[in-house]
């Protein structure tokens, strides 16, 4: 079945250390991927997003991403956290395909805290 | 920077009841979308909206959901007869036609039916 999926329900890391958010897709054909963050009582903001072409995108916050087509994901990194980091984030996708209207298919999301 | 705004932030109502969730897209932007995310689920796609039609939706956007961009400025959603799992953060979200797939999105409102 086509899916998203984020093996880490739940990350620590302390402030200062690196990053990487784990993101795995089933489809068929390469979809386009994204990641976004969601702060307490704020809406969801884009960090970065692949279509095509290199595969290490760079977005917002410091935040990269890596395609891996290979392995079908697209783990998101970070080389130093900041405390402000603490979030929900979630790895999206949009489908290929002759009924693509855009509609974006979450992962379950990957709540990041951070230590002192 | 410009942002999509819904309102309310929190809407509390009676099993049965209609409710109403506004949204303000961004002003130039052409398509618009409807989401929710069940306490402790993912965010799930309701419906999209393009050329003042219904583009896709999604198997849970049934007959008691419709949308509606009454007035060329605000995007609604409204539930006929709400039921106690309607209960979720509905998350409003639009896209301009450069950068195509790069939804905004705004802070949602809280649905909670009693």
């Amino acid at each position: 079945a086509q899916s998203v999926t984020q093996p880490d329900i739940h990350i620590t890391v302390s402030e200062g250390a690196s990053l990487e958010l784990r993101c795995n897709y089933s489809y068929g054909a390469t979809p386009y991927l994204f990641w976004y963050v969601q702060s307490p009582g704020q809406g969801l903001q884009l960090l970065l997003k692949y279509f095509s072409g290199d595969t290490l995108v760079q977005g917002i916050k410091g935040f990269e991403a890596e395609f891996k087509r290979s392995q079908s994901s697209f783990n998101l990194r970070k080389p130093s956290v900041h405390w402000s980091d603490a979030a929900e984030y979630f790895c999206a996708v949009v489908p290929h395909g002759s009924s693509n209207t855009g509609k974006l298919i979450f992962g379950q999301g990957t709540t990041l805290q951070v230590k002192p | 920077e410009p942002e999509v705004t819904q309102t309310p932030s929190h809407q509390v109502t009676q099993m049965g009841q209609e409710v109403i969730l506004r949204c303000v897209p961004i002003s130039n932007h052409l398509y618009f979308y409807w989401y929710r995310q069940i306490l402790g689920q993912k965010v799930e796609f309701l419906v999209s909206f393009y050329n003042n039609e219904i583009s896709e939706k999604s198997e849970i956007f049934d007959d008691q959901f419709s949308v509606e961009r009454p007035d060329g400025s605000n995007f609604t959603l409204k539930i006929r007869s709400t039921k106690l799992e309607d209960s979720a953060m509905y998350f409003c979200a639009s896209e301009g036609t450069s950068g195509r797939n790069e939804q905004f999105f705004g802070p949602g409102t809280r649905l909670t039916v009693l």
